[in-house]
């Protein structure tokens, strides 16, 4: 069992609608959890920062933890074709710095 | 501009050559990494380094070889034993571990093909 399974996608959305990512993972001792956006050919950009359980939004973005099921979530409200890009889901443990990301899922925002 | 910047954004290497990715950031972090990112792979850390004159070997560290002798700066090279060399790839800074809100920022990356 991979350590952080993502659907890799394509996930294909019309312009506007609600859009939903997904992680799981095995390890429960990861507290910290983070969400990239990936354009083509470019660095990785970080979009969301949790710690532990629970939301949190920022302007269209929600990132949801829930640690009892071991699965996180991104969503994106009002979704626009800048979205498109892969997003990266990435989780570290207390007290350690490296990261385990999970693959990338791929998404497309159609006008 | 506070940031991390790799170089060069393109870089082609003949088969047997040994060359060497440059990062360098200006954001005081402590920690810095490197990764591998292929097609439907993911990112795979290569080497990190939490401080100036150590670092550590991540999982695929094999055919790589890192420095780190001043703060900004920590330069990959990727030499002839590594096997299957052409990829994208990123570097990446954070203040440090032990921190708590320790996350990476990430260089715009350089794509390395070998011929």
């Amino acid at each position: 069992q991979k350590e952080v399974e993502q659907d890799p996608g394509p996930l294909s959305v019309p312009e506007g609608a609600i859009v939903s990512l997904n992680c799981t993972y095995s390890n429960s001792a990861f507290q910290y959890f983070m969400w990239y956006r990936q354009y083509s050919r470019k660095g990785p950009e970080l979009l969301m920062y949790t710690y532990s359980s629970g939301n949190k939004e920022d302007g269209r973005f929600t990132a949801q933890v829930d640690k009892s099921s071991k699965y996180i979530s991104l969503f994106i409200r009002d979704s626009q074709p800048s979205d498109s890009a892969t997003y990266l889901c990435a989780m570290r443990l207390t007290g350690y710095s490296t990261l385990t990301f999970g693959k990338g899922t791929m998404l497309l925002v159609s006008p | 501009d506070g940031g991390i910047t790799q170089s060069p954004k393109y870089l082609f290497r003949k088969e047997g050559q040994n060359v060497t990715l440059s990062c360098e950031q200006n954001l005081n972090h402590d920690a810095m990494y490197w990764y591998r990112q292929d097609p439907g792979q993911g990112l795979r850390l290569i080497y990190y380094s939490q401080i100036v004159n150590d670092f550590q070997k991540g999982d695929i560290a094999e055919g790589y070889s890192v420095s780190r002798e001043k703060k900004e700066s920590f330069p990959l090279t990727v030499t002839s034993a590594q096997k299957n060399p052409t990829a994208f790839y990123l570097c990446a800074s954070s203040i440090g571990e032990g921190r708590a809100y320790n996350e990476q920022f990430f260089g715009p990356g350089t794509r390395l093909t070998v011929l």
